[in-house]
Parts: C-alpha cells; structure tokens; sequence
C-alpha cells in the first residue's frame, strides 16, 4: 500500500521556538495533504488541508500565522508551529490523497510534540 | 458538533468473541464510510470501507454492517484477538475517502486473552 512518512516522529522543544514536521508521500504523487491533530484519548481534528503550489485552507478556529503550511512539492508538505506553547503539544499527523486511481487518503505515522 | 457519533467509548471483549462498534450520522450527503484502526503512537491505518449502495461488506474478520434509512453504521470484529487491541475510529466523507474526513471519538478495544 501507499506509504506516508512523517519527521520527526517525536519532538521537544522549549516554549516559544518554533519547530518545522515533514509530512512525505513515499511511493505517490500527493496533490493534497491533511493535517490532523489529536490529543490524548481524542478523536482527529482536521486542521488544515493543503493543495500543492496554493495557500492551505484552515478549519474554523486554526490560527494560520500560528501553523505555517508549505506544499512546495507534489511529495511534501510541512507544518511549522511558530512561538510554540506548552497547550500546541499534542500529536500531529498528517495524511496524503492519492489523486490516482485508489483517491483515498494515506497516513503518516505522526509526530508527537512536547513543549516545554 | 460532532458529525459522526461513536459508541461505546472502551470495549472489552475475551478472545474468540465479536466486537462491536457503532457509529451514526446526520449529513445524508456522506457516502464514504471507513474504519480506522490505531495503534498508540501511531497514525491511523485504513480497515474496511464502505459506500451506501451495499447494506454489508465483509473482508476476513471484519465486516461493516450499513443502515442507510438508520444512518447508522457499524463494525463487527469476528474472533476478536488479542492483536486487535487498539482504538478503532469509524468516519464519514462526501465523494471518497480522498476528501475531508469527519471522524467519529474512537472505540479503545481491548480484547482479553
């Protein structure tokens, strides 16, 4: 099946830095990827979906300045948390859509977030 | 809101028996329902999917059971093992699994041995 890695798989950083999370299609073209988030024993929240050379679509209440969304490529995408806080730690995952034949989404293995 | 409703939230069930897990929905213009399942830090992986044109579909020892009239799907694990142990996620999209996924709170299945 299709492949979708994700780096790092784990993070900690101290408040206010910023830290970059790759999101790749190994083995795919992804014209669209989704970025989720999830805390503890919660279900995924779509926060953002983002098409390949065009500015990421946010859901109601993702602060866009706060997660920055780059899909420079048809295989990448990042999510970038600037001025990270202790209440950003969570667990993002992404997810890639195989505009092939199969069109379903792919997902990462996630990436867990603690700050300090 | 919630889009796709889940239940139960934990379910425990010995080895060799069924699991069940249901979910519902409200927007009738969904026509994509997949199950997840998850493994603790892990990202979700795809089950079993299933589109409302069939009541039912079946892949080794999991099956979906579909009411569309209920708006209510669910999941049956037959044989539960101890493998399967981890949270199951069902969902709900418009067009394919390819759009925006609403997902339902998640089932925690342990399975005892």
């Amino acid at each position: 099946g299709a492949v979708v890695s994700q780096h790092p798989s784990r993070v900690i950083c101290k408040s206010g830095t910023s830290v970059k999370i790759e999101c790749r299609s190994l083995d795919f073209q992804a014209t669209t990827m989704f970025w989720y988030r999830q805390f503890p024993k919660q279900s995924l929240m779509l926060m953002a979906t983002s098409n390949e050379g065009s500015k990421a679509t946010y859901e109601q209440g993702v602060e866009k300045d706060k997660f920055l969304i780059n899909h420079a490529s048809l295989t990448l995408s990042t999510l970038t948390v600037t001025s990270a806080h202790p209440e950003d730690s969570s667990f993002y995952i992404c997810s890639a859509r195989d505009g092939g034949a199969r069109k379903t989404q792919y997902f990462g293995p996630g990436t867990r977030l603690l700050v300090l | 809101q919630q889009q796709v409703k889940q239940s139960p939230q934990s379910l425990i069930v010995q080895k060799g028996g069924i699991s069940i897990i249901n979910c519902a929905y409200e927007n009738t213009a969904f026509d994509y329902f997949p199950w997840y399942q998850q493994f603790p830090g892990k990202g979700p992986a795809l089950l079993i999917a299933i589109r409302p044109d069939v009541s039912e579909k079946k892949e080794g020892r999991f099956t979906i059971s579909f009411n569309k009239s209920a708006k209510q799907f669910s999941l049956h694990i037959m044989d539960s093992q101890p493998g399967d142990s981890a949270t199951y996620f069902c969902a709900a999209s418009i067009g394919t699994g390819a759009n925006n996924l609403f997902f339902g709170t998640g089932t925690r299945l342990t399975v005892i041995p």
